[in-house]
């Protein structure tokens, strides 16, 4: 079945550096690339997603790119903040309407 | 708009018990989904909707029924809990296809 592969599973980072979140996905049809921040004891959020006809896509500390070809695609936040500490999952869409998520990334921002 | 509205937000059941989780949205979307979440492993997709009368399996889809009479309203039936239904549920909802799609605030499910 389709699924998406999300690394790493923890990351910590100093305040002010950036953070780096990469995914893998098996469907080929997938053209839709969701991420979401869920913070402790809350829903998960949208907080940028990009579609599989644009290479890379940004809103202000947050990018994410797609390699369509190598089935990869990541999340980068610079300058990051306390307020960034979550944790951040990323999802594909499937060929039948599915959105299939990662594990997770636990993003520690240390003071 | 309230978005999409789960109830209830905690549960405790008893081994073989039964109970439905409710789920509605008022931004009139079409597609619905139910995951549920446990420690460490993200969200797997248990059921979903494109639509009114449609249904289709997710992921993680044995020991769950669900049903769509409705656009607004998308419950999960469990009919005989088990310990291993432990977990987070969250339904949510989204437009149409490769749109965003919006999250309950979650029921916290634990069987006994």
């Amino acid at each position: 079945g389709e699924n998406v592969e999300q690394h790493p599973s923890t990351l910590s980072v100093q305040e002010g550096d950036s953070a780096v979140i990469k995914c893998t996905y098996s469907d080929s049809a997938s053209n839709y690339f969701p991420w979401y921040k869920q913070e402790l004891g809350k829903r998960p959020q949208l907080i940028i997603d990009i579609r599989s006809n644009v290479g890379e896509k940004k809103d202000q500390r947050i990018a994410v790119t797609l390699n369509k070809t190598a089935k990869h695609f990541s999340l980068h936040i610079t300058e990051t903040q306390p307020e960034d500490s979550a944790v951040y999952f990323c999802a594909a869409s499937t060929w039948d309407d599915k959105i299939i998520f990662g594990k997770g990334t636990r993003l520690h921002i240390l003071p | 708009n309230a978005g999409v509205t789960q109830t209830p937000k905690f549960r405790i059941l008893k081994i073989g018990q039964s109970m439905t989780l409710q789920c509605t949205q008022d931004m009139n979307h079409n597609y619905m989904y139910w995951y549920r979440q446990d420690p460490g492993m993200g969200l797997k997709l248990i059921y979903y909707s494109v639509g009114a009368g449609i249904t289709d399996k997710g992921e993680v889809p044995n020991g769950y029924n669900v049903s769509r009479s409705t656009t607004e309203d998308f419950p999960l039936r469990l009919e005989l809990a088990a310990p291993s239904q432990t977990s987070v549920y969250f339904c949510a909802s989204s437009y149409g296809r490769n749109t965003e799609a919006f999250f309950g605030q979650g029921t916290r499910l634990t069987v006994v």
